[in-house]
């Protein structure tokens, strides 16, 4: 079974462009996320769908970076205009999240490889 | 919000010998604990978590200890070998999932280095 596919895997840019990323869940996950990790620091979440509806977004930079995941698949991240600090790798996760319940609670999150941006 | 700390940044230890990684937590309600594993370049893959109706949980040379009261939880690596390098994530969640899915906050990561 494939894994979470995510592309580029590597983009450089010039500051003030835009910018697009990919993801393809595992097939049949619900649940999807996409991450920014910093350099020596911990993924930290932007965005996350069920379906097609992002149900927090509060992590977002609505100002430059949108999000979407028209038919409850795929999914594209934008960031329009890239800035310096946006340099990070930008992970993709998903899961498989059913009706919730005390022991349902906890369901691993799958992650891609990342694509790496520069912003020079 | 979920405050996650994790301690130390970095660990050096000889093979065979145990590692230990602690993490703290702010949120009470938080009910899941999982550890990932990134080695360099690489994704990040659970390789064990733990639910709150339970302390510990092992799978081979990989435990994790669960302390409710103290909000904190260790990730416990035995006779450690040299393919265990890599940086270690502990998350938490932040509070109970509502609707499904898990807002997980990460820690700052801990760079285990296995000496021969």
């Amino acid at each position: 079974e494939a894994g979470v596919v995510q592309s580029p895997r590597y983009k450089i840019i010039e500051k003030k462009q835009p910018v697009a990323f990919w993801c393809n869940p595992i097939s049949g996950h619900n649940t999807l996320y996409w991450y920014r990790q910093n350099l020596g620091q911990g993924p930290e979440l932007l965005i996350r769908y069920e379906n097609e509806e992002a149900v927090d977004d509060s992590q977002l930079p609505k100002d430059r970076f949108s999000a979407e995941r028209l038919k409850g698949v795929d999914s594209t991240l934008k960031i329009q205009p890239a800035e310096l600090g946006d340099s990070a790798v930008y992970l993709c996760a998903s899961s498989l999240v059913g009706p919730w319940s005390v022991y349902s609670v906890g369901n691993e999150q799958f992650f891609g490889p990342g694509t790496r941006l520069t912003v020079l | 919000g979920e405050n996650v700390e994790q301690h130390p940044s970095t660990l050096s230890v000889q093979e065979g010998d145990s590692a230990v990684i602690k993490c703290t937590y702010s949120d009470s309600a938080s009910n899941y604990f999982p550890w990932y594993k990134q080695e360099l370049g690489k994704r990040p893959q659970l390789i064990i978590d733990i639910r709150s109706n339970v302390g510990e949980k092992k799978d081979q040379r990989i435990a994790v200890t669960l302390n409710k009261t103290a909000k904190h939880f260790s990730l416990h690596i035995t006779e450690t070998q040299p393919e265990d390098s890599a940086v270690y994530f502990c998350a938490a969640p932040k509070g109970a999932p509502t609707g499904g899915g898990n807002k997980l906050t990460f820690g700052t990561g801990t760079q285990l280095k296995v000496e021969l």
